[in-house]
Formats: C-alpha cells, structure tokens, sequence
C-alpha cells in the first residue's frame, strides 16, 4: 500500500521569503508520479508541479521547485519569494499502480 | 484556458433525501474521476471512468452511491439517501488517460455538500 505523509499541519511565511514543505512517501513500485497541489479557501485543487520516479532532475514550475531525494523518499516542495497569494492548503500526492493518493496537507499563510 | 465544470457549487439537503452532482471534464479527457474530501483530509477516490466504463470503484458505498458517465463525456455522482456522514467537498477530475503513473489529473471547482 502506498502512503504519502505531510507533518506539517501549518506554516507561517513572510511574504518575498521562501518556504519548504515537506513530503515523504512509502511505495515498493519502481514507477511512480508525485505531484503537488495547492487548494485555496475556494476550494479548486490547482497542480503546481510534477516529478517521475526516473526523472534525473529536480522538476521546477516558475517558483515552485521540487526537491526530490530518492534514496530518502521524500519530494518536497519549495515556494520561492512567497506572496499573499499563496496562502492555501498544499497537498503532496503520489500516482502508483495508476492511483492517486494524497497526503492530509500543510497550510500556508504568508504575511505580509 | 480548458476547465472541468461541475455543478452544483454548493448543496444544502436533509438526511435521507437525494443528491446529485454533475461534472463535465476537459474536452478529449478519457479518464474522470470523483474525489471525496472531508474538512482537514485529503481528497480520496470514490470512482474512476476510463471512457464511459467504470475502472475502480472499490471505495464507492454502493448502497448509496452511484456514479455513471454513458456517453463517456459528463458525468453525474449520486447519493440516495444523504447520511450526515456524507457532507463534505466532492471534486471531480479528469486527466488523459494516456501517461499511466505520470498522469496529470485536473481538478474542477468541487460541490461542498451539507447535509442537516
């Protein structure tokens, strides 16, 4: 069975500073997808970035970057120069066996 | 910019009474999805359609729930009849249904359902 862990329930950043959000998941299949999605207040899952198990290099999207430690299982994501914008709920999420699981999220507030 | 479109936004109902929602995913899409979030969890999968036919539904209560898509575009999810335990947020997503692990899903805006 595949597990995805987040822990942590909440996060403070000041805006234009950067943040890291943890991840780490369990799968024993070769090839899997971890994914993270960001869900503001309003409710919509938004994706943010992509990284494959094979893939060689850490994904980025603009300012959002995945730092993906193989041996250690974990892909986390870091949001550079924060903005108010990105208070949300982050969700980390693994595809294994073609199914998608999802972690219990970290929330974000950026200050300003 | 293609969007999934589902709808209602938002539901109010009585115990035991029906409820449906709908959802449209992004044109070409094969596979939709239907997700239940409860507050403060993530989401989890109800029902997956690859085309119009039903790939995994282990974890739909299928005393209650029903989902279809028969033309293999829209579809709608059903709950009859509603039980407290039963509100929450319900996404749909849909994705291509071409990249196996690597499968991109979309989510629409979500029905929060309340039932009273």
């Amino acid at each position: 069975a595949q597990k995805i862990t987040q822990t942590q329930p909440g996060m403070f950043v000041q805006e234009k500073e950067a943040v890291t959000l943890d991840c780490t998941y369990d799968t024993s299949d070769p090839s899997y997808g971890l994914f993270w999605y960001k869900q503001p207040s309003s409710g919509e899952m938004i994706f943010l970035i992509y990284q494959g198990s094979y893939d060689q290099q850490n994904a980025t999207e603009g300012r959002y970057s995945l730092n993906f430690q193989k041996a250690r299982k974990s892909a986390n994501l870091v949001i550079s120069a924060s903005q108010l914008g990105d208070s949300a709920m982050y969700f980390c999420a693994m595809t294994s066996d073609y199914k998608l699981s999802f972690g219990a999220g970290t929330t974000v507030t950026v200050r300003a | 910019e293609a969007e999934v479109a589902q709808s209602p936004r938002y539901k109010i109902t009585e115990k035991s009474q029906a409820v449906a929602f709908w959802c449209d995913p992004i044109s070409g899409h094969a596979t939709l999805y239907w997700y239940r979030q409860i507050l403060g969890q993530g989401p989890e999968l109800l029902v997956q359609f690859q085309d119009e036919s039903v790939v995994d539904d282990s974890q739909l209560p299928k005393d209650r729930f029903s989902a279809e898509r028969l033309k293999g575009v829209d579809s709608t999810l059903k709950i009859q009849p509603a039980e407290l335990g039963d509100s929450a947020m319900y996404l749909c997503a849909s994705s291509t249904g071409t990249s196996g692990n690597g499968e991109t899903q979309y989510f629409g805006p979500g029905t929060r359902l309340l039932v009273l």
